[in-house]
């Protein structure tokens, strides 16, 4: 069965400095997704970025980018110049790339990140 | 805009009464789940869904059962609420391919079995 790890449960940053989440995932899949979502206060799940398992190349969305190490099954998430607005619950995730019964979306425990002034 | 949308955002019910958390999505996507989110305990998945009744078992589904007999609505049932399923709900919906594996959620329920 398919697990996602996150050891972290918080983390804290200063405002415009890099913060790293970390996540772990096992699976004998070959061709999957990895997501990291953002839960704020509000509750309103934000997708931040995805990866597709078969491209070598690193996810980037803006101030967002991922460390992909397939080999090492380790998935994490970079913040570069934090922003008050990055504070919230970070989750990581993980999904086949195909449908059917067996198309479950796995997520870890999440990492609360706080943002200081 | 995609939206996925709950019926309720807060919830109390009492003991032993059988408590249906609905969930509709208009973007006609194949998969739709149900998860609980507790505190340190992340996300969890009950049920999901990848077609018209077509449900597979999730990591907890002790305690709950679904419906889906459209494809936009999937329903969660609490057939005997206890206390202990006290928690946030949160419905989602994806398509495998076309959304990229994406998962579009709801703005969740909050449950309070009293």
């Amino acid at each position: 069965a398919q697990t996602v790890t996150q050891s972290q449960p918080e983390m804290s940053v200063q405002e415009a400095e890099t913060v790293t989440l970390s996540c772990t995932y096992d699976t004998s899949e070959s061709d999957y997704y990895l997501f990291w979502y953002k839960q704020p206060p509000s509750r309103q799940m934000i997708l931040v970025i995805r990866q597709e398992a078969y491209k070598q190349q690193n996810a980037t969305e803006n101030r967002f980018s991922v460390n992909f190490q397939k080999a090492a099954k380790s998935f994490s998430l970079k913040i570069s110049d934090s922003q008050l607005g990055d504070a919230a619950m970070y989750f990581c995730a993980y999904g086949k790339r195909y449908g059917g019964a067996t198309n479950k979306l796995i997520f870890g425990t999440g990492t609360l990140l706080a943002v200081q002034p | 805009d995609v939206k996925v949308t709950q019926s309720s955002r807060y919830l109390v019910k009492r003991t032993g009464e059988k408590v249906f958390l609905e969930c509709v999505q208009d973007m006609d996507h194949e998969n739709m789940f149900w998860y609980r989110q507790d505190p340190g305990l992340g996300l969890r998945l009950i049920y999901f869904s990848y077609d018209v009744k077509m449900k597979e078992k999730g990591d907890i589904p002790e305690g709950y059962s679904v419906s889906r007999e459209k494809k936009e609505r999937f329903s969660l049932i609490l057939e005997s609420a206890s206390t202990n399923q006290t928690s946030m709900y949160l419905c989602a919906s994806s398509t495998p391919e076309g959304g990229r594996g994406r998962a579009f959620f709801g703005q969740g329920t909050r449950l309070t079995v009293v």
